[in-house]
């Protein structure tokens, strides 16, 4: 099983739509997750943290459930400036340190 | 707002040359990291460094990989003689403590001809 799962997409919405994305992650022992972004052809940028309860920043929601070792990530009314590679990250070592490790990412593109 | 800063933004060498590719962190910042991502790929890591040696790394990070803090401000990743297989974009990445936030760099490309 891969360390970090994504559904590669791309996922094509209109402008308004809602649109999420799920993850999963192997090392149950995880503590630390993060969703990120990075446009093409740049560095990763950090989106959100994820806690165990669950957390919105705006239009974002991450949610995170430690049984199913799943994670998402949910866009509310999306905006052209949306279009980007969402990436799961999680830390790799037990607890909450360690290094990140990155899923393959989702495409997201956000049509007029 | 402070960020890591990443040269050369562009390399091109040939197979069998030695990289140097170079870093500055965010200055309050304690924690190092180099990344790659070969195009289309995920982001990988290579590996961390704190309190001036490596914490930990990758399988990818082999003999051919060295990092090096030279003074209190750089932070370097050497690649001794390089592959076709070493293009990729590499990206420094910097934080406080060992959780939280990573900041990445703009990276570097390298194109291994």
């Amino acid at each position: 099983r891969k360390e970090v799962e994504q559904d590669p997409g791309p996922f094509n919405v209109p402008e308004g739509a809602t649109v999420a994305f799920n993850c999963t992650y192997s090392n149950s022992a995880s503590q630390s997750f993060f969703w990120y972004r990075q446009d093409c052809r740049k560095e990763p940028k950090l989106l959100m943290s994820v806690y165990s309860s669950g957390n919105e920043d705006g239009r974002f929601t991450a949610q995170l459930n430690r049984a199913s070792q799943y994670i998402s990530l949910l866009i509310r009314d999306s905006k052209l400036s949306d279009s980007a590679t969402y990436l799961c990250v999680v830390n790799g070592r037990g607890g909450s340190q360690g290094n990140l490790i990155f899923g393959k990412g989702t495409k997201l593109s956000v049509k007029p | 707002e402070p960020e890591v800063t990443q040269t050369p933004s562009h390399q091109v060498t040939q197979m069998g040359q030695e990289v140097i590719l170079r870093c500055v962190p965010i200055s309050n910042h304690l924690y190092f990291y180099w990344y790659r991502q070969i195009l289309g790929q995920k982001v990988e890591f290579l590996v961390s460094f704190y309190n001036n040696e490596i914490s930990e790394k990758s399988e990818i990070f082999d003999d051919q990989f060295s990092v090096e803090r030279p003074d209190g401000s750089n932070f370097t990743l050497k690649i001794r003689s390089t592959k076709l297989e070493d293009s990729a974009m590499y990206f420094c990445a910097s934080r406080v403590e060992n959780t939280g936030e990573l900041f990445f760099g703009e990276g570097s490309r390298l194109t291994v001809l």
